[in-house]
């Protein structure tokens, strides 16, 4: 089974820098990764996908990162604002590409 | 337009009380699924319906737990004998169809319903 951890569970950075979180993985069988933002009190949702044919995705100031042999990816947010302030959800869906298997989360501050 | 709405929004239990937990997906949309964030994890995968088809039930953790969707829109999660250990918050998303990420649909979450039993 494939396995999703995120070892940092928190990350502060100042507003305009970069915030980079991290993600790894056990089976290198995978069709997607997905990242998701949670705020207290509020469901996940959805912000950017990576499939496991590409090495880079990218959307506004997000943007993931895949090293297939290391298996490792990351979400690069740049510039860091303070409304980005959340708990970070990396997730695998793959086989029957329907289940989503999460890390823990990393919870990100960004300081103003 | 309307999200993915959850009720109640918190739930005290005592333990031994059986609980029922409401899902309002997306309108239209096909796939439901629930998962249960226990404090300090990532939400685990209980359960994925298809229209009224329960597909997969292999994350339901024991037989106490039990869904339905009768219609294929509003679905139930119902926890029988409820325990401590049950307590977490218990989400429910919708997906517009049944292939969801190969398609680069996402899954939308409610904001759950937070569950303590006493």
């Amino acid at each position: 089974d494939q396995q999703v951890k995120q070892n940092s569970p928190s990350l502060s950075v100042q507003e305009g820098r970069i915030s980079i979180l991290n993600c790894d993985y056990t089976n290198s069988m995978f069709d997607y990764f997905l990242w998701y933002k949670k705020y207290p009190a509020e469901g996940p949702t959805f912000l950017i996908s990576i499939s496991s044919i590409k090495d880079k995705n990218e959307d506004g100031r997000f943007t993931v990162f895949l090293n297939k042999s290391a298996k490792h990816l990351s979400l690069h947010i740049v510039p860091s604002q303070p409304g980005d302030s959340a708990v970070y959800f990396c997730a695998y869906a793959g086989g029957s590409n329907y289940k989503l298997t999460f890390g823990k989360g990393t919870l990100l501050t960004v300081n103003p | 337009g309307a999200g993915v709405s959850q009720s109640p929004r918190y739930k005290v239990a005592k333990r031994g009380q059986d609980v029922a937990l409401r899902c309002d997906p997306i309108s239209g949309h096909v796939s439901l699924f629930w998962y249960q964030q226990a404090l300090g994890q990532g939400p685990e995968f209980l359960t994925y319906f298809q229209n009224e088809a329960q597909l997969d039930k292999s994350g339901l953790p024991s037989d106490r737990f039990f869904a339905e969707r009768p219609e294929g829109s509003v679905s139930t999660l119902k926890i029988q004998r409820t325990q401590q250990e049950d307590s977490a918050v218990y989400l429910c998303a919708s997906s517009l169809s049944g292939t969801s990420v190969k398609y680069q649909e996402t899954q939308y979450f409610g904001p759950g319903t937070r569950l303590l039993v006493l």
